[in-house]
């Protein structure tokens, strides 16, 4: 499976953006790039996904590099509650063999 | 709507006892999976559910059985627990449209082994 590599963890201050970074070098073509976060205590949950093109949603932003090796998680405004473990994760469209997690990035929000 | 139910939500079992952990959703996904998460590590797949009546072996399969009773239900069961077996458990579930919606995962099961 191709990996993803991903800072231990991030600083950040509330209500600035908020851009976590993510390398997948070996990525193929047919991989998605997805993203989950979990909150303390939580499972985890889904955040947003993207194959080419940047992609946006209520809760993020995912801009993909154009040689697809990299990808960054943007949030654009942060608050307390986005403090969570965010994972960024290859998924083979169409296979239903389960999500390959790596440890994240501990984003940690300061007031 | 609630989406994915584990129970229990928290269990102490002793070493060499039996339980059996469950999982329901409630969204006609086609596809369940059990997840274990140790501390300060990311979650390891331990077997999954493609769809009714299959079930396919994880990363980390030893020690564990599953059954997926129905579309709704998969049941994870440890028969002899390990104090290793100590972890986080969550069960999640994902339909066929999986890129559109994601996988949606319970809120676990926190299992202590003494």
């Amino acid at each position: 499976d191709a990996k993803t590599t991903q800072p231990n963890s991030m600083e950040s201050n509330e209500e600035e953006p908020v851009h976590l970074p993510c390398n997948h070098s070996t990525i193929s073509g047919t991989d998605y790039i997805h993203w989950y976060r979990q909150l303390p205590s939580q499972g985890p949950e889904y955040v947003i996904h993207g194959l080419t093109s940047n992609v946006n949603n209520r809760m993020a932003s995912l801009a993909i590099a154009e040689d697809r090796k990299s990808s960054t998680l943007i949030l654009h405004r942060a608050t307390l509650r986005d403090a969570a473990v965010y994972y960024c994760i290859l998924f083979r469209g169409g296979g239903a063999d389960g999500l390959t997690f790596g440890k994240g990035t501990h984003l940690i929000i300061q007031p | 709507n609630a989406g994915v139910t584990q129970t229990p939500k928290f269990q102490v079992l002793k070493t060499g006892q039996s339980m059996t952990l469950q999982c329901a959703q409630d969204m006609n996904h086609n596809s369940m999976y059990w997840y274990r998460q140790d501390p300060g590590m990311g979650l390891r797949l331990i077997y999954y559910s493609a769809s009714e009546g299959t079930t396919d072996k994880g990363e980390v399969p030893n020690g564990y059985n599953v059954s997926r009773l129905n579309k709704r239900e998969f049941s994870l069961r440890l028969e002899s627990a390990a104090p290793s077996q100590t972890s986080v458990y969550f069960c999640a579930s994902s339909s066929r449209v999986v890129l559109l919606y994601g996988y949606t995962f319970g809120s676990g099961t926190r299992l202590t082994v003494v």
